[in-house]
């Protein structure tokens, strides 16, 4: 069965801190994606990439940034973690660069920064 | 203006009822279409994929107009696990857009 796996369920963190969510998927897909979920404005994309040490810009990048050493792998930071960095955060990979074929999501990871 | 569309309800309806979702986009070049369902603090889950003459899964139908460009989710006799939230995906060159969802409420 096809998965992805999020490191962490829920998550607190303070102020000011570097946070790191990490995404692993092991169906071998090119494209992996990072979104944030928030009542009323839906799934916003932070970023993704295409293959390895690739990386690209979403709607919403300022705070964030991205990390893809492996094709497994790909971790979404967050610089300097602020309040209104409270969210909901979802992986999501895909073996098709557009066309046929929908995303896997993660379980998601629920932060809170305090 | 939005890429995509989505009257976000909440819409609550009785069991057995029949309930349609609809989902607008923009670009009239987007080439794939999908409907996930997302329950309470879960992942959106991958509920069918539309195709461009319409499709069925049991009790649920997926509808494709390229002319008005909008998809449709038709839902038959509702049921009481059928309550979710319900995403429209559209995939427009290497991007999914997502609507911001329409949530379904099914009452005893």
């Amino acid at each position: 069965d096809v998965k992805v796996t999020q490191s962490s369920r829920y998550l607190v963190k303070r102020t000011g801190e570097k946070v790191f969510l990490e995404c692993v998927q092991d169906m071998d897909h090119e494209n992996m994606f990072w979104y944030r979920q928030d009542p009323g404005l839906g799934l916003r994309l932070i970023y993704f990439s295409y293959d390895v040490k690739m990386k690209e810009k979403g709607d919403i990048p300022e705070g964030y940034s991205v990390s893809r050493e492996k094709k497994e792998r790909f971790s979404l930071i967050l610089e300097s973690a602020s309040t209104n960095q409270t969210s909901m955060y979802l992986c999501a990979s895909t073996t098709l660069r557009g066309g046929v074929g929908g995303y896997t999501f993660g379980s998601g990871t629920r932060l809170t920064v305090v | 203006r939005k890429e995509v569309e989505q009257d976000p309800g909440p819409f609550n309806v009785p069991e057995g009822a029949t309930v349609a979702f609809n989902c607008t986009y923009s670009n009239s070049a987007s080439q794939s279409f999908f409907w996930y369902r997302q329950d309470c603090r879960k992942e959106p889950k991958l509920l069918m994929s539309v195709y461009s003459s319409g499709n069925e899964d049991g009790r649920f139908t997926a509808q494709l107009n390229r002319a008005s460009q909008y998809i449709s989710l038709l839902i038959r006799d509702s049921k009481l696990s059928d309550s979710a939230t319900y995403l429209c995906v559209v995939n427009t060159g290497n991007q999914f857009y997502f609507g911001t969802g329409t949530s379904l409420t099914v009452i005893p």
